[in-house]
């Protein structure tokens, strides 16, 4: 089992749309959590970290929820930038080190 | 503000040659890291630096290996590229083991 899943999508969605990822992980010492951004061909990038209590940035909202290992992002009123891959991205503790442990990414497609 | 500089940013090289990977970092980050991304395994840590001087393995570090001996660089060796390092490297750093800042990536096609 990987230690993160993602469901691969795409998901395609109209403009101004709303559109809610899942992922779930399976290290429950997990602490850290983190969705990241990655367009076509790019580096990926830090969209927001996951809080648990929930936490919302402009048109995004992540949740945690510790008891089912599960988190996931919310985008309203999607716009045409936001088609990208999310990639949820948790810790995990490693010989001392806490690395990153990447999901494979859902890709979100969305149109005019 | 540059970030995070890999080099090259294209690379094609034949089965048995050796090259480095360079990446170089500005922003006085501790940690240093480097990442392969193939299509449906996602990112998978190669090394990794906690500070100048130090190197430790990933999750896949066969076939590789690393030098931090200036704090703003961390080297990616392939000592002898086979096909099956084909991939898109991803170089990154951070000031925690969190958020993690990247570099635009190497695409090396291994033939």
């Amino acid at each position: 089992r990987k230690e993160v899943e993602q469901d691969p999508g795409p998901f395609n969605v109209p403009e101004g749309a709303t559109v809610a990822f899942n992922c779930t992980y399976s290290n429950s010492a997990s602490q850290s959590f983190f969705w990241y951004r990655q367009d076509c061909r790019k580096e990926p990038k830090l969209l927001m970290s996951v809080y648990s209590s929930g936490n919302e940035d402009g048109r995004f909202t992540a949740q945690l929820n510790r008891a089912s290992q599960y988190i996931s992002l919310l985008i309203r009123d999607s716009k045409l930038s936001d088609s990208a891959t999310y990639l949820c991205v948790v810790n995990s503790m490693n010989t001392g080190f806490q690395k990153l442990v990447f999901g494979t990414g859902t890709r979100l497609l969305v149109s005019p | 503000n540059a970030g995070v500089t890999q080099t090259p940013k294209f690379r094609v090289l034949k089965t048995g040659q050796s090259m480095t990977l360079l990446c170089a970092q500005d922003m006085n980050h501790e940690y240093m890291y480097w990442y392969r991304q193939d299509p449906g395994m996602g990112l998978r840590l190669i090394h990794y630096s906690v500070g100048e001087g130090t190197t430790a393995k990933g999750e896949v570090p066969d076939g590789y290996n690393v030098s931090r001996l200036k704090k703003q660089n961390f080297l990616l060796g392939l000592e002898s590229a086979a096909p099956s390092q084909t991939s898109v490297y991803f170089c990154a750093s951070s000031y925690t083991e969190r958020s993690q800042h990247f570099g635009d990536g190497t695409r090396l096609s291994i033939l």
